[in-house]
């Protein structure tokens, strides 16, 4: 079993649609989290970064942790076209990043 | 600010052979990790370093390594290639000084081992 799971989907949306994205994990040592966009042919690129459990807001995005369910979200509201990317959820003890599989999403016009 | 950089973008090799990639951290950046992408596996880790030292270490086998400069710049090699290791190199780079900080990716190297 994998320290983080995450639907590879692909996931396909209407533009506006509320997106849903999620990670579960096992490692209970795991303290920051982090969600990532990666478009083709490109790096990834940080989006949101949550310490512990909790919310954090960021435009139309907004990220939460469940360390008590070891689960962790990244929701994108008003979803447009520009979002269709790979979504990749990250989560470290020590700095070193641990990533899963990502979720590649489509938003259709 | 340039961001990081790896060169070369593109390399095809043959199985049996080495190679040796680069990359150049974002200015006044001290620590630069290393990551293997695949369709199958995702991203792992590969290993880590901080003014010139190795500070962590992936699960991969010791025909990958890698070392930094005093300049920060740092080099992976992969030696006797194998097929499997065809993948995204991605390197990041950040400060490096505290237990958790940005990490900022380059455009990776995309190896095909023949």
């Amino acid at each position: 079993q994998k320290e983080v799971e995450q639907d590879p989907g692909p996931l396909s949306v209407p533009e506006g649609a509320i997106v849903s994205l999620n990670c579960t994990y096992s490692n209970s040592a795991f303290q920051y989290f982090m969600w990532y966009r990666q478009y083709s042919r490109k790096g990834p690129e940080l989006l949101m970064y949550t310490y512990s459990s909790g919310n954090k807001e960021d435009g139309r995005f907004t990220a939460q942790v469940d360390k008590s369910s070891k689960y962790i979200s990244l929701f994108i509201r008003d979803s447009q076209p520009s979002d269709s990317a790979t979504y990749l959820c990250a989560m470290s003890d020590t700095g070193k990043l641990i990533f899963g599989q990502g979720t590649t999403l489509q938003v259709k016009p | 600010k340039a961001g990081v950089t790896q060169t070369p973008r593109y390399l095809i090799k043959t199985r049996g052979q080495q190679v040796t990639l680069s990359c150049s951290p974002i200015s006044g950046h001290r620590s630069v990790s290393w990551y293997q992408q695949t369709p199958g596996q995702g991203l792992q880790f590969l290993f880590e370093y901080f003014s010139e030292t190795q500070r962590n270490k992936g699960n991969f086998p010791g025909r990958f390594s890698g070392r930094q400069f005093s300049n920060s710049r740092s080099e992976m090699n992969v030696s006797t290639l194998e097929l499997g290791d065809s993948a995204l190199y991605l390197c990041a780079s950040s400060l490096g000084d505290r237990v958790y900080n940005e990490q900022f990716f380059g455009p990776g190297t995309r190896l095909t081992v023949l």
